[in-house]
Order: C-alpha cells, then structure tokens, then sequence
C-alpha cells in the first residue's frame, strides 16, 4: 500500500541556519514525489517535485529534495533559513489516478 | 493566470445538515481533485474527477459525493453532516492529459473551512 511518512513532526532552526525536512515513502512503482508548503489557514503551495531523471531537483523559494530509490527517500533541504519559511511541509506521493498520498507533516519554527 | 479558486472560504454547519463547496480549477485543466484536511493531519484523498467522469474514491462514505460540470468546475456535497466532518476542504487541479501517464502536479486552492457544531 501507498504511505507517506514524516518522522519529524515538529522542527525548530535558527534563522540563517540550514534545513533538513525528512521524507519516506512507500510506493511499488515509479514514485512521483512532491513536496508542498502550507501557511496557517492556508492551501498548499508546491515546492517541487520529482518525476524522473535527476535525482536532485530545485524547487522555488531556494528549496531543493535529493530522490534516494534505495533508501525510498525524498528530504527537503534549504542551505540557509528565513524566517518566512516558518510553516507546515507536507511530503506526498502521486498514485495511479493521480491520487496523492500526503504524510502528516512537519512544522517549522524559525528562531530569529 | 488565476489560479484554483473555492467557495465559500468559510462554513458553519449544524449535525445532520447537508453542504455543497465549489471549486473551479485553473483554466485549461480538466482533472479536479478533493482532500479532506483535519487539523494537524495531511489532506486525505476523496474524489478525482476527470472529464466529468468519477476517476477515483477514498475511503470516506457515501455521505460524501461530487460531480464535475462541462466547464471543468466541480462541486463536493457532504449529507448528513457529522462533527467528524469538521476539517479544511481542498480542491486541487491538474491538466492530467492521458499521454502523459497517470499522475499529474496538482494546484491547490485556499481550502473551505467547514465547521460542524
């Protein structure tokens, strides 16, 4: 079956510090991996994504995610935080159907 | 461009009533999706529709329905509403043309907040 998993469910970094968001999927074909940003009351907004090809991919807003097939991995990175950053993250694989399974977030609280 | 729009943005609803959202998805997609957001989870998939054609179903219960218009929009109705049922409701689209495979970005929009006393 299809999951998601976040492990860490809440994150607190230091402005100006880097950023590891952990991702594990579980998926028996080709994943298509996402990572979305979600403001209090807010939708989500897409970070990036991965399809095929290139196992590092850049995103917006200085975001970046490392696809590890043998570990069914996915982490999100950001070398240096700001503090508008400060928000919840969610991990999620596309299905057949492009049905998406979402992990249960990870929040993130920006020390200035 | 405008992007995946819903109404209403907020919604109080007693026990056992019934509740219809919208949402119009951005202009040139043909695929709408629906999540079910509870506080502090992640979206839990309901409906795909797809050409107006029913693509997909989570696990929720027949109180839960949808259809898609000849314009792409797409309406979610919830009877029998439940406290349970209290939760951020996200429309999403995606251009999901067939030759590209079966999954496709999706684009959200801002949610309804749906409140159940």
């Amino acid at each position: 079956a299809q999951s998601v998993t976040q492990p860490d469910i809440h994150i607190t970094v230091s402005e100006g510090a880097s950023l590891e968001l952990r991702c594990n999927y579980s998926y028996g074909a080709t994943p298509y991996l996402f990572w979305y940003v979600q403001s209090p009351g807010q939708g989500l907004q897409l970070l990036l994504k991965y399809f095929s090809g290139d196992t590092l991919v850049q995103g917006i807003k200085g975001f970046e995610a490392e696809f590890k097939r043998s570990q069914s991995s996915f982490n999100l990175r950001k070398p240096s935080v700001h503090w508008s950053d400060a928000a919840e993250y969610f991990c999620a694989v596309g299905a057949w159907g492009n049905q998406f399974y979402f992990g249960t977030g990870t929040s993130l609280t920006v020390i200035p | 461009d405008a992007g995946v729009t819903q109404s209403p943005t907020h919604l109080i609803k007693t026990r056992g009533q019934q509740v219809t959202l919208r949402c119009s998805p951005i202009s040139g997609h043909k695929s709408v999706s629906w999540y079910q957001q509870v506080l502090g989870q992640g979206p839990q998939f309901i409906f795909q529709y797809y050409e107006k054609e029913e693509r997909g179903r989570g696990n929720f219960p027949d109180r839960f329905s949808a259809r898609q218009f000849p314009n792409y929009s797409s309406e979610l109705n919830v009877n029998a509403l439940l406290l349970g049922d209290s939760a951020l409701y996200l429309c999403a689209s995606s251009f999901f043309p067939s030759r590209q495979g079966f999954t496709d970005t999706q684009y959200f929009g801002p949610g309804t907040r749906l409140t159940v006393l």
